[in-house]
Formats: structure tokens, C-alpha cells, sequence
């Protein structure tokens, strides 16, 4: 058990529809950071939080998007959904900015229909 | 970019077979290198991590080593179980102020046969 807690697990969801990911990072990690794993594109970063602000940005669609709460966890909101955003999207944080081990939960299955 | 760059699998081994899956790596500065590990159904686990050259991760038996002058982290077990079949990712982290992103290899899966 990493200590990073995704939920939910597995999502269904119809297309042109919207969810929303949530993450709680480890017990005092202040980053957080979005991954998306799919079997065309493997894994791809998608977004990094530290300590409620933005710091980098990887290969995110314009129709998702994310934010970090004051209590440190995290949402990716996915909105007008398609097909081809059926993938694994894994939550992961560390405690620092950079320099430091990055720790991955379970992942949440997301299935567009 | 940075990029890393895994041999494509499967890789199919008989238990206590020597195990090697090697990793090559693309990067401006000087990179920290990991291992993870996904099993079946599950998320993504830190196997090992070197963060400067010549340093050698090492868990479960495992080992990878950071070689500078061939940009490789390659991943080896002398014995292999069956328990070790799952997926494999290298990964860099550039450890640059303005974060701290994986980029990932694309997954090498590893079945052992008892």
C-alpha cells in the first residue's frame, strides 16, 4: 500500500459525459501529479500540483482538467468524454517539488461508452 | 525531450532463469532513474531507484545500475519467480525546479513459467 488513495476504482461512463477523479496523497507529500495510462499512448503525464498551485503541465487535454484543495487532495474533472479516453488514470504524489520519490495509488479504470 | 526507451516484450522466462530487460535513456541533465513494477490489476509500485551516476538500485532481488557513459539503467535478477510475472516500466525524472514528471518507457511484461 503506497498511501496514495484513489477513488473511485472503475468508472462507466456514456460519451459526451463528465466525471471526476479524486486523489489523497500520502500523509505530508505536498505534490500531487496525473498520470494516464492507456494501451495506445502507454503512461503520460498529465499534471502536476504542489501545495494547491499548478506546476507543470504534460500532454493534458484542454477538456480536462484538475486542482489541488488546501487539504492537499487532488480531482482530474474530465468533461465531454470520449471513446478514446478509456484509459487508467493513476493519481500519484511526493513530498517535495522535485527530487523526490514519486509514490502511484491503485488507479481509477475509467470505460467510456 | 527526455525520453526512455525499454525492449519491447513479452519476456517469457522459466522460473530461476536469469532475468534482464534493458532501458536506455534520453536526457538534458542529469537524471534520476527508477524501476516500477505493475502487477496484474494493480497499480503502479517504486521496484528500485538510483539517483546519480554509477549508483545501483536494488530490492527483492532485483538490481539496475545508473551508467552514465551508455545512458542505460538495465534491470536484472538472477532467479526469477513466478510471482515476478507483471509489467515493467523504466522511468527518468529530470528533477527540474519547475517539477518533477516521470517519463516512462513503454512497459515491459515479463511472464515466468513454472
Amino acid at each position: 500500500d503506497s498511501g496514495v488513495t484513489q477513488t473511485p476504482k472503475h468508472l462507466i461512463t456514456a460519451t459526451g459525459q463528465r466525471v471526476t477523479l479524486r486523489c489523497s496523497p500520502r500523509s505530508g507529500d505536498l505534490s500531487v501529479y496525473w498520470y494516464q495510462q492507456s494501451l495506445d499512448q502507454g503512461l503520460q503525464f498529465l499534471i502536476q500540483y504542489y501545495n494547491g498551485e499548478e506546476r507543470a503541465k504534460g500532454n493534458i487535454l484542454e477538456r480536462f482538467s484538475a486542482q489541488q484543495f488546501p487539504d492537499l487532495h487532488s480531482e482530474l474533472n474530465l468533461s465531454s468524454l470520449e471513446l478514446g479516453d478509456s484509459a487508467l488514470y493513476f493519481c500519484a504524489s511526493s513530498v517535495a517539488l522535485s527530487g523526490n520519490t514519486i509514490y502511484f495509488g491503485e488507479g481509477s479504470w475509467l470505460t467510456v461508452v | 525531450g527526455d525520453s526512455v526507451t525499454q525492449m519491447e516484450g513479452p519476456v517469457t522466462l522459466s522460473e530461476e532463469a536469469f532475468l534482464t530487460i534493458n532501458c536506455t535513456y534520453t536526457a538534458t541533465g542529469y537524471p534520476s532513474l527508477f524501476w516500477y513494477v505493475q502487477y496484474p490489476g494493480e497499480g503502479l509500485q517504486l521496484l528500485l531507484k538510483a539517483t546519480k551516476a554509477d549508483d545501483k538500485g536494488s530490492n527483492k532481488g532485483f538490481e539496475a545500475t545508473y551508467r552514465k557513459e551508455t545512458t542505460s539503467f538495465h534491470l536484472e535478477k538472477g532467479s526469477v519467480q513466478v510471482s515476478d510475472s507483471a509489467v515493467y516500466f523504466c522511468a527518468l525524472s529530470d528533477n527540474g525546479n519547475a517539477g518533477n514528471m516521470l517519463t516512462f518507457g513503454g512497459g515491459t511484461r515479463l511472464m515466468v513459467k513454472p
